[in-house]
């Protein structure tokens, strides 16, 4: 009964490769969000979508592109992986976009 | 220089001891998070708060928003406690701006 899962929770994968990142949530939220942590522990937003519309786009490349299919759902692809690409992604979701937010365990995603 | 600034940036305390982590912060904001990173990384939230003081169990947070400043305080630490907590303020744009992480441990 998790409430904000993340698949997969490790990504190794060689530079150039496509590869996506999921994220579900079973808390009836209707705002989700993807961060990133560097290798310096720093977290930062990329994205995020309110009632499947995208409300947040950090300065992102554009081989980043976030996809919601539905509420309950927020999946990150990433197109030709760089190195730089190599961080910790969280997925996160709250009710509205003014309550606290409930962060997923976390996708470590190693570019080689 | 970051939106938001934590100190310390490491602290290590002897189990039992009060212990006190700062956050300033240079923007507007509509609400201010105090998180927990665990040492396996998941990120639990802690509190949000807008005025004033918010108490849980152990924890206490506080902030004061004409000094653009806010405290998060453990009482009675515990090992269990190690972790790293950071700051993040929510401000235009419903965007949340993090500070870069105070590193806590708790020695028995």
């Amino acid at each position: 009964d998790t409430a904000v899962s993340q698949t997969p929770k490790y990504l190794v994968t060689q530079m150039g490769n496509d590869k996506s990142i999921k994220c579900e949530q079973n808390l009836g939220h209707d705002t989700m969000y993807w961060y990133k942590q560097d290798s310096k522990k720093f977290l930062k937003i990329m994205f995020s979508y309110n009632n499947k519309e995208l409300i947040i786009n950090e300065t992102v490349p554009n081989r980043f592109s976030p996809k919601s299919p539905d509420k309950a759902h927020l999946n990150l692809h990433i197109n030709s992986l760089e190195l730089g690409d190599s961080a910790v992604y969280f997925c996160a979701s709250s009710l509205g976009t003014t309550n606290e937010q409930f962060f997923g365990p976390g996708t470590r995603l190693t570019v080689l | 220089k970051n939106e938001v600034e934590q100190s310390p940036q490491n602290l290590t305390a002897q189990e039992g001891e009060f212990i006190t982590i700062n956050c300033s912060y240079s923007v507007g904001i509509s609400a201010l998070h105090w998180l927990q990173q665990h040492p396996g990384g998941g990120i639990v939230s802690l509190f949000m708060l807008s005025s004033g003081k918010k108490k849980h169990g152990r924890l206490i947070a506080t902030i004061n928003i004409q000094e653009k400043h806010s405290s998060l305080h453990i009482t009675a630490s515990h090992p269990r406690d190690s972790a790293v907590y950071i700051c993040a303020v929510k401000s235009a744009g419903n965007k949340l701006t993090f500070g870069g992480g105070t590193r806590v441990l708790v020695k028995p």
